[in-house]
């Protein structure tokens, strides 16, 4: 069974760096697209970005390039989301996705992790 | 890089049949059979109903069908039951990255 358990709530100052985690279970982490979709309080879902950790290939949104690094450690099967100065607009819940085996849609979800940004 | 267009919101009966559209462009539903929608409960994480436009996951109801036309996906949702009322989100590639269309809010009454 693919499991996608994300680490835990998250408050922070504006300014304040950030590294959420995802670690995934139950498939051959390296060879499956992974990723993360954010959801703004009351809003829909984006999609930000997908890394591939067998080769760290990475996809952007355009709308989150620059904004957050998606990395992944495949010897520990986790998949990471950076913040390097986080602003009260990043408030949201971010899941963690993984992609399906054609790459082609998100076929599994994390629990989802809030992040607060207040100061 | 602009959302797929979904109704707010979308209501119907015990039994009924409904249909919530996605509308994108040239660019994305139109040009890939790579649509997806997803269930969402309140507070829950997504789930995923219908991959490749039409097909179901296992384990997913066969109440739940998918289908496209042109630049427009649908999700149709037959004999339509209470725990249907949900939040379902489309989603389409479209050229190395993905979009998700606004969510549109099932109501049943």
């Amino acid at each position: 069974e693919v499991q996608l358990v994300q680490s835990g709530a998250e408050v922070k100052e504006p300014g304040e760096s950030l590294k959420i985690s995802c670690k995934a279970s139950g498939y051959s982490f390296s060879t499956y697209w992974i990723g993360w979709v954010r959801q703004l309080p009351g809003k829909g879902l984006e999609w930000m970005g997908i890394i591939y950790p067998d080769d760290s290939d990475i996809k952007y949104s355009p709308s989150f390039q620059g904004q957050v690094t998606i990395s992944a450690d495949k010897s520990i099967s986790t998949a990471y989301l950076r913040w390097s100065s986080l602003q009260a607009s990043d408030t949201a819940v971010y899941f963690c996705v993984r992609h399906s085996a054609g790459g082609n849609h998100v076929s599994h979800w994390g629990q989802g992790t809030l992040v607060t940004v207040s100061s | 890089q602009s959302a797929l267009t979904q109704p707010a919101s979308v209501s119907g009966s015990p039994g009924q049949t409904i249909n919530i559209s996605c509308t994108g462009t040239s660019s994305d539903i139109g040009a890939y059979n790579y649509v997806s929608w997803y269930q969402q409960l309140p507070g829950k994480a997504p789930k995923l109903m219908i991959f490749d436009v039409s097909r179901r996951p296992s384990g997913v109801s066969n109440r739940f069908s998918g289908s496209k036309s042109g630049n427009t996906a649908s999700l149709t949702i037959s004999g339509l039951q209470t725990e249907d009322e949900a939040d379902y989100y489309c989603s389409s590639y479209t050229t190395t990255t993905w979009v998700f269309g606004g969510g549109t809010k099932l109501t049943v009454l």
